[in-house]
């Protein structure tokens, strides 16, 4: 099974409302990566945890709170988002994390529309 | 630091073409370079990675890519282009010296495929 699950797969909120994106696999990896994605851009990396612990914060405001509860789960929490957060949230997992020729495998991604 | 730039934003091929979608890459240090596709409203996929093993790496669905040293170059080719091949390529480059694993991708090329 290489496949990793977002949900859910579209979102539209308020930017007073507080939400949270789920992102969960079950290939054993250690490593979990937030991505965001513009359209017609490139994905920017946000967050990645490896090991359960945040070890890259792409300076990312602080409206938007990772979370990882174990290793085949991670939360993004939001939080008085503008409309220019919306965008394609990609989650990703890698086996360790740490070794940087190591392959992601993406999930589809949650669709955000910030009103 | 590492960087990829990926020559045309658009490309477009007869099917049963050629495919080439060119990617140049800036690093200090012996680069990890990708492949990765993106279909329409899904995540990204690996097509291939480049892990200095050999120079000319064999991908999934027919694609392959060169390492050139002397060119700064990592072209993606696949021979015979079918319709199931439009989607978003991206090319990446891993970023050694980073806590975890960290990827910076190139801005895309968009292949279409006419009939």
């Amino acid at each position: 099974d290489t496949e990793v699950t977002q949900t859910p797969k579209h979102l539209v909120m308020g930017m007073t409302n507080k939400k949270s994106l789920k992102c969960e696999q079950h290939m054993g990896h250690r490593a979990m990566y937030w991505y965001k994605q513009k359209a017609k851009k490139p994905p920017e990396l946000m967050f990645v945890y490896s090991y359960e612990k945040l070890s890259i914060n792409e300076s990312v405001p602080s409206r938007f709170s990772p979370e990882c509860p174990n290793s085949s789960l991670l939360n993004l929490h939001l939080h008085a988002l503008q409309p220019e957060d919306s965008a394609l949230y990609l989650c990703a997992s890698s086996q360790e994390g740490t070794i940087i020729f190591e392959t992601q495998y993406f999930g589809p991604g949650t669709r955000l529309l910030v009103l | 630091a590492q960087s990829v730039t990926q020559l045309g934003s658009h490309v477009s091929v007869s099917e049963g073409a050629l495919v080439l979608l060119r990617c140049n890459y800036s690093s200090s240090v012996p680069p990890y370079l990708f492949w990765y596709v993106q279909y329409p409203n899904q995540g990204l996929q690996l097509l291939l990675k480049y892990t200095s093993a050999a120079t000319l790496v064999k991908g999934i669905n027919g694609f392959e890519a060169e390492f050139k040293k002397s060119e700064t170059s990592f072209h993606l080719t696949k021979p015979s282009a079918h319709m199931s091949d439009a989607a978003e390529y991206f090319c990446a480059v891993s970023a050694p010296g980073s806590s975890a694993s960290k990827i910076i991708f190139g801005s895309g090329t968009r292949l279409s495929i006419r009939p």
